[in-house]
């Protein structure tokens, strides 16, 4: 299994600015996925991290919003750009087990924007 | 596109009664993942069932796939406190490639002492 971890584990902000989420993971992975859990629902993917490609994004998630990296095997970045409270959520990163489809989930992002 | 139907959505019970949710599907999928999320954390996977009709236990935990792998059910038994938290389906989107995930809608569940 893999071990991930994100930062930052929790913020505010205020409406009109910009937040990075960092997800690392501590194994090599070719995908990395990036989903959206707003208060009280279930998992929505924003978009597929590849490494040395762009990332893929969902219906509804543009790149201009969620602008995306994915610089080497362990590593992506998730920005949520020009928040309205409306982008008030968990953010999750993934990844790939290899085997079933099975993914193992870093412990989240909460976001709230005032 | 894939549909993974959860209920029920809430589900707040006694410790030591027995409890099951339902995963339901129009569509058909390979297989089907159960996670369960706790508050503050990610969701972790207890299971992958992958034949139709196929019978998984995890402890006090039962999990079936349904013969056409249209639906699946979670049976917890004698359920205790460590049981809350978010129960989610899962299954690979074959719209998009296998390593993607539908999630179902979830179940919330709450074993009171």
């Amino acid at each position: 299994s893999a071990v991930i971890s994100q930062k930052p584990s929790r913020d505010i902000c205020q409406r009109g600015t910009s937040l990075t989420i960092q997800c690392q993971v501590d194994s090599q992975v070719t995908m990395m996925f990036w989903y959206r859990q707003q208060p009280g629902q279930s998992l929505t993917l924003i978009a597929t991290a590849n490494q040395g490609s762009e990332a893929t994004y969902e219906s509804g998630f543009v790149i201009d919003k969620f602008p995306i990296s994915r610089p080497n095997l362990t590593f992506s970045t998730l920005t949520v750009s020009n928040m309205s409270p409306e982008d008030s959520s968990i953010y999750l990163c993934s990844v790939w087990a290899g085997v079933s489809y099975e993914q193992y989930f870093g412990p989240g992002t909460r976001l709230t924007v005032t | 596109t894939q549909l993974l139907e959860q209920s029920p959505q809430f589900l707040s019970i006694q410790e030591g009664e027995n409890l099951t949710v339902y995963c339901n599907s129009s569509s058909v999928f390979s297989s089907l993942q159960w996670y369960r999320q706790e508050p503050g954390e990610g969701p972790v996977l207890l299971v992958t069932v992958v034949t139709g009709g196929e019978v998984k236990k995890l402890k006090r935990l039962t999990f079936q796939f349904g013969d056409a792998r249209k639906d699946s059910s979670l049976h917890i038994t004698a359920a205790q406190p460590g049981d809350t938290g978010l129960y989610l389906c899962a299954g690979p989107n074959s719209n998009f490639g296998n390593e993607k995930l539908t999630f179902g809608t979830g179940t919330r569940l709450t074993i009171i002492p």
